[in-house]
């Protein structure tokens, strides 16, 4: 069965760039969208885009200025890049896939952005 | 932007008992195949979210029956026939419409 595994620094200064990568096992990212979603400590779910193999993306619109997504199918990966962090971008940060539905995710990889 | 508007926001149930939570958009998700764009996920206690109900009313794979959805245009509902211990969690709906927004979440618990 398809797994997600997301990496990266937990820790990120003010104004610098946060990335994160997401590496796929079980199954092939030659297929369906690829997606981040953000949980900022103790609120709701927040989308924040989605590539598919071929490298086509769609971000939300209120994150579009500072977000980057990039996909490596030959390590079966993709990965995120906000840049101009702020403490608001303090939050676990989740891969999905998105079929029927967005499943699987990973199991988070919380993010803090602090001096 | 599509906003939805969950209700309650705080659901206390008794083992056994039904429950209920309600979904609103501020624009029909109704598309013209037919199809309602609205997804309900629970994120349980530590936990990542996972997929319930797709499209309105089709259970994700190994979903308990127990769990339902209905709804159309602008309201939906997540059913729960008989709520067990383990349903404690936060139950998000969202759209998929036009890109994807979550409901605030409904905290269910146990009685």
């Amino acid at each position: 069965q398809v797994q997600l595994q997301e990496s990266g620094p937990g820790l990120v200064r003010p104004s610098e760039t946060l990335s994160l990568t997401c590496t796929v096992s079980g199954g092939s990212i030659s297929s369906d969208y690829w997606n981040w979603i953000r949980q900022p400590p103790g609120k709701g779910l927040e989308w924040i885009g989605y590539i598919n193999e071929r490298g086509a993306t769609n971000y939300n619109p209120s994150l579009e200025s500072r977000v980057t997504m990039s996909v490596d199918t030959s390590k079966n990966q993709f990965s995120l890049r906000l840049s101009s962090v702020t403490a608001a971008d303090t939050a676990v940060y989740y891969c999905a896939r998105r079929g029927a539905g967005f499943g699987p995710w990973g199991q988070g990889f919380l993010v803090t952005v602090s001096s | 932007d599509i906003v939805m508007t969950q209700s309650p926001l705080s659901l206390p149930v008794t083992p056994g008992e039904p429950a209920s939570i309600s979904c609103r958009s501020s624009q029909n998700l109704l598309n013209s195949n037919g199809h309602n764009y609205l997804d309900w996920y629970v994120q349980k206690p530590g936990q990542s979210p996972q997929l319930l109900i797709y499209m309105g009313s089709n259970r994700a794979s190994g979903v308990p029956d127990r769990f339902s959805g209905s709804g159309s245009g602008i309201d939906f509902t997540l059913k729960i026939s008989r709520v067990e211990p383990e349903d404690v969690g936060l139950y998000y709906c969202m759209q998929a419409l036009q890109s994807f927004t979550f409901g605030q979440g409904t905290r269910l618990e146990i009685k």
